[in-house]
């Protein structure tokens, strides 16, 4: 399968620890976005990068959120001192940026839970 | 900045029957405009996509959509509901070529189907 992938795809955590989630994109797609979607709501935009650079992250939700692509191909996304109110899907999606407009394409998410 | 509006949280109705998921947007672009679907503890998936050629755009499993300029409406249609329809539904927006803000999604239509 050459779909978007994520890991882990659950995550149970304690309120206060650092997390990590990978995402490993489509091999030819050059951006990638990250996205939280939270019970009964729309995925909501935090990040993106084109390649390796970070083009755009003022909306992701504090400074306890960074991403990183280090190399063009997979991304992190590291939430710091955990809180409850980070529990939800977090999305990765990648594209092929072309003239034709965006069709971005999904993984399956990473759900966390934070007690 | 754009947004999008989705005019039901809920829809119901029964197998055989036409589908319609309503959906109004507002961007200061001529946008791309995206329907998504989402199944329950599946990614979420293109159903369809309009990004400025013909106005009715038809997706995957027999749905489609009309892009009315005038309206700011992108609706979804099927002439007939079969029960795997049943799912999530996101109408979404992006700038031409992406822009910085990501997607932006409506909050969702849960699509019941009746037996």
């Amino acid at each position: 399968d050459t779909g978007v992938s994520q890991d882990p795809r659950h995550k149970i955590t304690k309120r206060g620890q650092n997390v990590t989630f990978r995402c490993d994109p489509i091999s030819e797609h050059n951006r990638l976005y990250w996205y939280r979607q939270t019970l009964g709501q729309g995925p909501e935009f935090l990040t993106y990068f084109q390649n390796e650079a970070q083009l755009e992250k003022s909306r992701l939700l504090s400074d306890r959120f960074s991403a990183e692509r280090p190399k063009g191909s997979f991304s992190t996304l590291e939430i710091q001192r955990t809180e409850q109110g980070d529990s939800a899907m977090y999305l990765c999606a990648s594209s092929l940026f072309d003239v034709q407009g965006l069709e971005q394409y999904f993984g399956p998410g990473t759900r966390l839970t934070v007690t | 900045a754009q947004s999008v509006t989705q005019l039901d949280s809920h829809v119901s109705v029964s197998e055989g029957t036409p589908v319609l998921l309503r959906c109004n947007y507002s961007s200061s672009y001529s946008p791309s405009l995206f329907w998504y679907v989402q199944h329950p503890n599946k990614g979420l998936q293109l159903l369809l996509k309009y990004t400025s050629a013909a106005t009715l755009v038809k997706g995957i499993n027999g749905f489609e959509a009309e892009f009315k300029k005038s309206e700011t409406s992108f609706h979804l249609t099927k002439p007939s509901a079969h029960m795997s329809d049943a799912a999530e539904y996101f109408c979404v927006v992006s700038e031409p070529r992406g822009g910085a803000d990501g997607l932006t999604f409506g909050k969702g239509t849960h699509l019941i189907i009746q037996p």
